[in-house]
């Protein structure tokens, strides 16, 4: 089982560029979640997918975020344009089933820095 | 009021000595709480997940809820080196979605040889 995986592990990138993030879930897993990690707010929920379907984006902080889940083996975060405050660790997360007791299980995640 | 207030620490103690983690939230409606490890540089990873009130206990580790006082802690016996890492509370409503969690801000614990 290799886990959940990010990439890229680290993004540098300017304010105003589109940056993409992506995310592979632990196969079979059909509940897909998307965290934010900063030093002032801590982890926060951004936006989740059950079977490839967004259920709940109440956590994405403006436009300029988007997420998709194409399949069930893939799933991106776009940021269109960039800016310095979105600097942060940005997690996925996979569990197998949305209700239950199933463990959320977390990738490593993209450190990203917006200049 | 945050949902879920956790004290940041940091948090110094030797090797063997007994860890003591808290949190306290403000929403009834949580019925699932969890502690998660994180080490640097690493995603969280499950610790413990308790859904009553009551103690549960898994090795060193020991997880206490008081919902009446809307407390939570987690207690760490024997500490060791390697159980130096962020630990997180979290809890969610459940019955919609497990996964759907609110993260305390992380307590940093480094345990010294």
């Amino acid at each position: 089982d290799a886990g959940v995986i990010q990439s890229p592990r680290h993004e540098v990138t300017e304010m105003g560029q589109e940056v993409t993030l992506r995310c592979k879930p632990i196969s079979g897993h059909n509940s897909l979640f998307w965290y934010r990690q900063t030093m002032m707010r801590g982890l926060e929920l951004l936006i989740y997918f059950n079977n490839n379907v967004p259920i709940d984006d109440s956590g994405m902080p403006e436009d300029r975020f988007s997420a998709k889940m194409p399949n069930a083996s893939f799933s991106t975060l776009k940021i269109q344009p960039s800016e310095p405050r979105d600097s942060a660790v940005y997690f996925c997360a996979s569990t197998p089933e949305e209700k239950g007791n199933s463990p959320l299980h977390f990738g490593n995640g993209t450190r990203l820095t917006v200049t | 009021q945050k949902e879920v207030e956790q004290d940041p620490g940091p948090l110094s103690v030797p090797e063997g000595a007994i860890v003591s983690l808290n949190c306290t939230y403000s929403n009834s409606a949580f019925q699932y709480f969890m502690w998660y490890r994180q080490y640097s540089r690493k995603g969280p990873e499950l610790l413990m997940y308790t859904y009553s009130s009551g103690n549960k206990e898994d090795g060193r580790f020991t997880a206490q809820v008081d919902k009446s006082s809307k407390y939570i802690s987690l207690f760490i016996r024997d500490s060791q080196p390697s159980d130096s890492a962020t630990y997180l509370c979290a809890h969610t409503s459940g019955g919609t979605s497990y996964g759907k969690l609110t993260f305390g801000q992380g307590t940093i614990l480094t345990v010294h040889p």
